[in-house]
């Protein structure tokens, strides 16, 4: 059962533009969610997160926006750099859960 | 902090002999994870421990697959006997207890694990 879902498997942007990632979940309880990058050959690293409460949260280049009604959140990168250049996922959990549901990845390709 | 470790980074074995894969969890942490990372299914969660405890192993895939975790630094997957159909990227993960459940985890680099 797929609590968290990333349809898009893979995205291509031209440096300097958006690149928008997405995330659908099922799940009405998860209220914490968070985005992770990893590239090859390494483990996932975390990027940002975002709780319940907000509908928006923002880290330098990268903004995380929460839709709750729709379920759906999204990772906006701008600028876009070759360097991030990964497979992005994306994790949900809830209040006293003591795991995530991770999508599949979506791998994002930043051509100069 | 030197983030979670694991080791080896690479494991080269032959059907049938026994694997273990070896993890470090941020000094502090409470909760331990480890997930296989495959192209068919993502990244799946095999069993999780709070306070060197198992919790959650209904991501166990066979009975070929066991974890312990003796005390609150070292956590070892052991595979026996493997399969090629085990074969895939093995993570551990570590996170504090947030005070409702688990926070941010944090991953180690990862075992890639390669059965012939």
């Amino acid at each position: 059962d797929q609590q968290v879902k990333q349809n898009s498997p893979s995205l291509s942007v031209q440096e300097g533009r958006i690149s928008i990632l997405n995330c659908d979940y099922t799940n009405s309880m998860f209220d914490y969610f968070l985005w992770y990058k990893k590239y090859p050959a390494e483990g996932p690293t975390f990027l940002i997160s975002i709780s319940s409460i907000k509908d928006k949260n923002e880290d330098g280049r990268f903004t995380v926006f929460l839709n709750k009604s729709a379920k759906h959140l999204s990772l906006h990168i701008v600028p876009s750099q070759p360097g991030d250049s990964a497979v992005y996922f994306c994790a949900a959990s809830a209040r006293n859960f003591n795991k995530f549901y991770f999508g599949s990845g979506t791998k994002l390709n930043v051509k100069p | 902090d030197a983030g979670v470790i694991q080791s080896p980074r690479h494991e080269v074995t032959e059907m049938g002999q026994e694997v273990t894969l070896r993890c470090k969890p941020i000094s502090g942490h409470d909760y331990l994870f480890w997930y296989r990372q495959t192209m068919m299914r993502g990244l799946e969660l095999l069993i999780y421990f709070n306070n060197n405890v198992p919790i959650d192993d209904s991501g166990m895939p066979e009975d070929r697959f066991s974890a312990k975790m003796p005390n609150a630094s070292f956590s070892t997957l052991k595979i026996q006997p493997s399969e090629p159909r085990d074969s895939a990227v093995y993570f551990c993960a570590s996170s504090a207890d947030r005070g409702r459940g688990t926070d941010t985890q944090y991953f180690g680099p990862g075992t890639r694990l390669t059965v012939l």
